[in-house]
């Protein structure tokens, strides 16, 4: 158990379409990442928030964006889905108090058909 | 920037023998090394971290690591092999981009044989 829990766990859309995918993060946490795994390879970093501001971006296009909310919460927002946006997508969490750790959630299976 | 290297995507071994999954890292800036194991249908577990303090680092479930500067590696070792070993390896640096953001490798999927 890392105390990071995401929602949905599986999902399809239809390519084209906008899909927001949520994270809680550990308690005390005021850092969180997104990264999107494709099958069969390793997690790609999309972009991470630190209290609430984004600090840091992977090469991905601006239909992915994200927020981060007071209680460091986050969500992912992806627009004009496309097939190979179907993947793993991890949040992970960490903190002044995680010890350089980086915790990850179980992740949302996107679906684009 | 960061990059990391797996070499062999595919590691087979019987059930107790050594397990030896290779990392090499390409780092700007002093790194910060990790080994995340994946099970199936699941997200990322931390095995071992290396923040710049004792070399040989060890990790939950026997596995260890070894972070050589001269050669850029920081492979994962584990002396006898379990079934419940199987899994995808992932060798992990941070820096970079971002406070925490990884690079991560490839992965390595191990395989136990009985």
């Amino acid at each position: 158990e890392t105390g990071v829990t995401q929602s949905p766990t599986h999902l399809i859309k239809t390519r084209g379409q906008q899909v927001t995918l949520r994270c809680s993060s550990q308690s005390g946490h005021n850092t969180v990442s997104w990264y999107q795994q494709a099958l069969g390879q390793g997690p790609q970093f999309i972009f991470q928030y630190y209290r609430e501001e984004e600090n840091g971006r992977g090469n991905f296009p601006p239909r992915f964006s994200g927020l981060q909310f007071p209680n460091y919460s986050s969500e992912l927002n992806v627009n004009a889905l496309e097939l190979d946006d179907s993947a793993l997508y991890l949040c992970a969490s960490s903190g002044d108090t995680s010890g350089n750790t980086i915790y990850f959630g179980e992740g949302s299976w996107l679906t684009v058909v | 920037a960061q990059s990391v290297t797996q070499l062999g995507s595919h590691v087979s071994v019987s059930e107790g023998a050594l397990v030896l999954l290779r990392c090499n890292y390409s780092s700007s800036v002093p790194p910060y090394l990790f080994w995340y194991v994946q099970y199936p249908n699941q997200g990322l577990q931390l095995l071992l971290k290396y923040t710049s303090a004792a070399t040989l680092v060890k990790g939950i479930n026997g596995f260890e690591a070894e972070f050589k500067k001269s050669e850029t590696s920081f492979h994962l070792t584990k002396p006898s092999a379990h079934m419940s070993d199987a899994a995808e390896y992932f060798c992990a640096v941070s820096g970079g981009t971002g406070r925490r953001a990884l690079t991560f490798g490839s992965g390595t999927r191990l395989q136990v044989q009985p």
